[in-house]
C-alpha cells in the first residue's frame, strides 16, 4: 500500500514560516490534501489538491507537490496555528484513502 | 448549515457488539461519500471505510475488513459503523466525515465518537 511519511514534530517561532513535508513515492503523481487537528478538536481541512484553500482558511497557509514530496507551509506563524497536520491521499492503485502519521507543529 | 452529528460516547466490554451513528444535515446525503476515520489515543488517523448512501456502495481498508460494518440509511441521512465483537484494541475516537468525490478529500467532520472497550 502507498505509504506517506511526515515528520513527527516541528517548531517554530512566532511570525516566522513553518515547513510540514509529506514524502510518498512519485507523490507528485496525486492530488495531496492537508488537515489541521487542534487538541480536542475534529480535523479541518486547510487544503485540498496541493494547494487550494477552502474558504476560510488563511492566506499564510499554502502548498507545493514536487517529486516525492509535497509541503504545507504556513507564513508568519501565530500561536493559534499549533495544532497536528496531516496530509492525505487517494491510492487509485488500491482505491483506499491514506493518511500521513501527522506532524506536531509547536510554537515556540 | 452543514454538518455530521455524531453518536455519543460508548463503553462496552471486549466481545460485546456496537452500533455508532452520524446524521447528516444541510445537504444532500444520498449524494455524497461517507466515511469513517479512527484515531487510537495519542494517535494518527486511520481510514476505516466508506459507503455511498444511494445504492450503498461500500469500501474497506484492508487492515478493517472483515472486523467492522459499514452501512447507511437514506430515510434517515444516517450512516452506521457496526462491530459484531469489539476488543480492546478498538478503543478510540471515529469519526465520520464527508467525501467530495473527483477531489478526493473529506471537506466536513462530525465532532467524533469516542469508543472506550474494557473488561
Amino acid at each position: 500500500s502507498y505509504v506517506l511519511t511526515q515528520p513527527p514534530s516541528v517548531s517554530v517561532a512566532p511570525g516566522k514560516t513553518a515547513k510540514i513535508t509529506c514524502g510518498g513515492d512519485k507523490i507528485e503523481t496525486k492530488a495531496v490534501h492537508w488537515y489541521q487537528q487542534k487538541a480536542g478538536q475534529a480535523p479541518v481541512v486547510v487544503l485540498y489538491h496541493d494547494g487550494v484553500r477552502p474558504s476560510g482558511i488563511p492566506e499564510r497557509f499554502s502548498g507545493s507537490n514536487s517529486g516525492d514530496t509535497a509541503t504545507l507551509t504556513i507564513n508568519r506563524v501565530e500561536v493559534g496555528d499549533e495544532a497536528d497536520f496531516y496530509c492525505q491521499v487517494w491510492d487509485s492503485t488500491s482505491d483506499h484513502w491514506m493518511f500521513g502519521g501527522g506532524t506536531k507543529l509547536t510554537v515556540l | 448549515e452543514e454538518q455530521l452529528v455524531q453518536s455519543g460516547a460508548a463503553v462496552r466490554k471486549p466481545g460485546e457488539s456496537l452500533n455508532i451513528s452520524c446524521e447528516a444535515s444541510g445537504y444532500s446525503f444520498p449524494n455524497y461519500w461517507i466515511a469513517w476515520v479512527r484515531q487510537m489515543p495519542g494517535k494518527g488517523l486511520e481510514w476505516v471505510a466508506m459507503i455511498y448512501p444511494a445504492d450503498s456502495d461500500a469500501k474497506y481498508s484492508p487492515s478493517f475488513q472483515g472486523q467492522v460494518t459499514i452501512s447507511a440509511d437514506k430515510s434517515t441521512s444516517t450512516a452506521f459503523l457496526q462491530w459484531s465483537t469489539l476488543k480492546a484494541s478498538d478503543t478510540a475516537i471515529y469519526y465520520c466525515a464527508r467525501h467530495i468525490e473527483g477531489y478526493w478529500y473529506f471537506d466536513l467532520w462530525g465532532r467524533g465518537t469516542l469508543v472506550t472497550v474494557s473488561s
